[in-house]
């Protein structure tokens, strides 16, 4: 079993359209979570941190269940520049404080 | 303040051959982090430097090993090359050992013939 898996897609969205992904971990000692967007052929960037009070950047919203292991991304009112991989990754400071990144979602938005 | 720069670009190699990647991390990081990511997969931890010492290695052979310089930047080297080391190979600085703060290079594209 993959420690972090997603579905990997791809959501095919019109604009406009709200999306939300979803992401499972198996460590429970994980103490750090994040959403990274990934376009193509590019390197990963953050998108937002993600901690158990829920948090909110403009149309992008990120909750944290730690009982159910379980990290979501909300995308309200879609935009084509939305479309991207979406990259689900926790951390834990153990030894080296690595990234451990799913295999990401692939989000495709629509005229 | 610069970022990540990581050379070369793209790279075509030989099986069995042996290959040096580079990477400078960003003004004021101290840390740099390796990472594989084959296609449709996601980026998978090669291994982590800190203060030019190895601090940490995820589940890759000894064949791929590196190196820290004072200045910060590293190397990851890959020696007898195999097919399946095709990948995007992306280099990640960070202040410290924390979790947060990484910033990514655009990567190298290395392709294993």
């Amino acid at each position: 079993r993959k420690e972090v898996e997603q579905d990997p897609g791809p959501f095919n969205v019109p604009e406009g359209a709200t999306v939300a992904f979803n992401c499972t971990y198996s460590n429970s000692a994980s103490q750090s979570f994040f959403w990274y967007r990934q376009d193509c052929r590019k390197e990963p960037k953050l998108l937002m941190s993600v901690y158990s009070s829920g948090n909110e950047d403009g149309r992008f919203t990120a909750q944290l269940n730690r009982a159910s292991q379980y990290i979501s991304l909300l995308i309200r009112d879609s935009k084509l520049s939305d479309s991207a991989t979406y990259l689900c990754v926790v951390s834990h400071t153990g030894t080296a404080s690595k990234l451990t990144f799913g295999t990401g979602t692939r989000l495709q938005v629509t005229l | 303040e610069t970022g990540v720069t990581q050379s070369p670009t793209h790279l075509i190699k030989t099986r069995g051959q042996q290959v040096t990647l580079r990477c400078s991390s960003q003004s004021g990081h101290n840390t740099v982090s390796w990472y594989q990511q084959a296609l449709g997969q996601g980026p998978q931890f090669i291994f982590q430097y800190y203060r030019e010492e190895e601090n940490g290695r995820g589940n890759f052979p000894p064949r791929f090993s590196g190196l820290q310089f004072p200045n910060y930047s590293s190397e990851l080297n890959v020696n007898a090359l195999e097919l399946d080391d095709s990948a995007l190979y992306l280099c990640a600085s960070t202040l410290g050992t924390g979790n947060y703060g990484y910033t990514f290079g655009s990567g190298t594209r290395l392709t294993v013939v």
